[in-house]
């Protein structure tokens, strides 16, 4: 069962344009992170989002946790052919030893300069 | 952030042979690690939690057997691949918590994976 839909899976875009991806539940989550990924590297961390309705920024990337802590969006302005890698969200319950992270398909972003 | 190593990077072996592969996390401890396993352009598949201490917790679906996770300390924990197919070749990564994240649910640290190939 997929618990987290990403969307879209595919995106290419020229650089200097925004773009928004999005991550969908029907469950709540804890804490929700973003991750990207270089081909042939692990996942890097870029944030971590906790209390509803938080919202953070990285520099040029936003990104916000819903109310109800089931949904959360990156928003990329103005992106750069650097800001190319799969993006991931990965959604965390409490429950002590029973803790596990539950990602979403990704989403590959490709920008063109 | 946190550093999680994991070794080797790349490994080619031949079919039947096993591969292991470590996790280590170097600036904190963890009792939780994890095992995933991801093939090209798609997300990270969970395969198993590694409980110091104490035997993995596997997903549906694999097979304890052939993936064979070791949590002997607070910083390792190994994966070995038995009797290695082709099948088995893909990208294995690991992600380690630290012990010491006051609430949970937080952030898990990754390590740069393993890219697998059974010939």
């Amino acid at each position: 069962t997929q618990l987290l839909e990403q969307s879209p899976q595919f995106l290419s875009i020229q650089e200097g344009e925004n773009l928004t991806v999005y991550c969908n539940s029907s469950s709540v989550f804890s804490s929700l992170q973003w991750y990207r990924q270089e081909p042939g590297e692990g996942p890097v961390l870029l944030v971590t989002v906790v209390t509803g309705g938080e919202v953070k920024k990285l520099k040029r990337l936003t990104f916000q946790f819903g109310d109800a802590r089931k949904d959360s969006s990156l928003h990329i302005t103005a992106a750069q052919p650097g800001d190319t890698g799969l993006y991931l969200c990965a959604g965390g319950r409490s429950g002590g030893s029973n803790y596990k992270l539950t990602f979403g398909k990704g989403t590959l972003l490709t920008v063109n300069p | 952030g946190a550093v999680v190593s994991q070794h080797p990077s790349w490994v080619i072996c031949k079919s039947g042979t096993s591969v292991k592969i470590e996790c280590r996390s170097l600036d904190f401890q963890a009792t939780t690690m994890f095992w995933y396993r991801q093939f090209p352009k798609q997300s990270l598949m969970l395969m198993a939690t590694s409980n110091e201490g104490s035997k993995a917790t596997y997903e549906q679906g694999v097979e304890k057997d052939k993936f064979l996770i070791n949590h002997a300390s607070l910083t390792l924990s190994t994966l070995t691949v038995t009797s290695a197919h082709p099948e088995d070749s893909s990208f294995y990564i690991c992600s380690a918590r630290d012990l010491r994240a006051v609430v949970w649910g937080t952030e898990a640290f990754f390590g740069q994976g393993t890219r697998l190939t059974v010939v």
